[in-house]
């Protein structure tokens, strides 16, 4: 298995259908994140989730809906989109270490699943 | 507020010529994290390098270098005798500590090299 592992890696979707996105990680990580990639944009970071538990939002639509049930497990749940959602979404873990200055350990990421919104 | 800038949109060498990727960040923070990424075709951004702001010695690892100047927060990368491999988009990327939890990453545009054989 590879350290972060998303599907599906290939998605289109209507705009007035629900789908999910899925991320696991394979290293034991304790944080995880969810990543957007437009088309000459830099990546913006979505939703960060540490020991489960959602600790920033950055302002994402609520069309998008992030969940996570475990350490290991990510999701990103999509309805309503529009075509301008349309990007490669990466998942990302990493682990955060307690003591200030420490900081967390380099993010892992996964292959990302392109998403086409029509 | 904290910023990265590649200003280097796309670069395109020839093969075994050196090449320099540039990277600018902006922070106001005093313990902060600069990393460089690289994103094949595949898609998949593959881990370089970390380095921390108390962390100024420059580091080679194989073919690759980085030379981080907090003076011109500056955190530049090099690659010597390029390689056709090495054509990717290259991000640099910031992340502060903020003491509480995992912090996500700031990204800059990124530099896609184009290595010519």
């Amino acid at each position: 298995e590879t350290g972060v592992t998303q599907t599906p890696r290939h998605l289109v979707m209507g705009m007035t259908n629900k789908k999910s996105l899925k991320c696991e990680q394979h290293l034991g990580h304790n944080a995880m994140y969810w990543y957007k990639q437009s088309a000459k944009k830099p990546l913006e970071l979505m939703f960060v989730y540490n020991f489960k538990e959602q600790t920033e939002n950055n302002s994402v639509p609520s069309r998008f809906s992030p969940e996570c049930p475990n350490s290991s497990h990510l999701f990103l749940h999509l309805h309503t989109l529009q075509p301008e959602d349309s990007a490669l979404y990466l998942c990302a873990s990493s682990q955060d270490l307690p003591n200030r200055g420490s900081g967390n350990t380099e993010a892992f990421f996964g292959q990302g699943t392109r998403l086409t919104v029509v | 507020a904290q910023k990265v800038t590649q200003a280097q949109t796309e670069i395109s060498v020839v093969e075994k010529e050196d090449v320099t990727l540039d990277c600018v960040y902006e922070t106001r923070d005093t313990t902060y994290y600069l990393f460089w990424y690289k994103q094949p075709p595949s898609g998949e951004l593959v881990f370089l390098i970390r380095r921390n702001s108390f962390d100024e010695q420059n580091e080679i690892s194989g073919r690759y270098s980085w030379n981080f100047q907090k003076s011109t927060s500056s955190f530049n990368f090099t690659i010597t005798a390029s390689q056709v491999v090495d054509s990717a988009v290259y991000f640099c990327a910031l992340s502060m500590y903020s003491g509480g939890g995992a912090d996500g990453l700031t990204f800059g545009k990124g530099t896609h090299l184009i290595i010519q054989p």
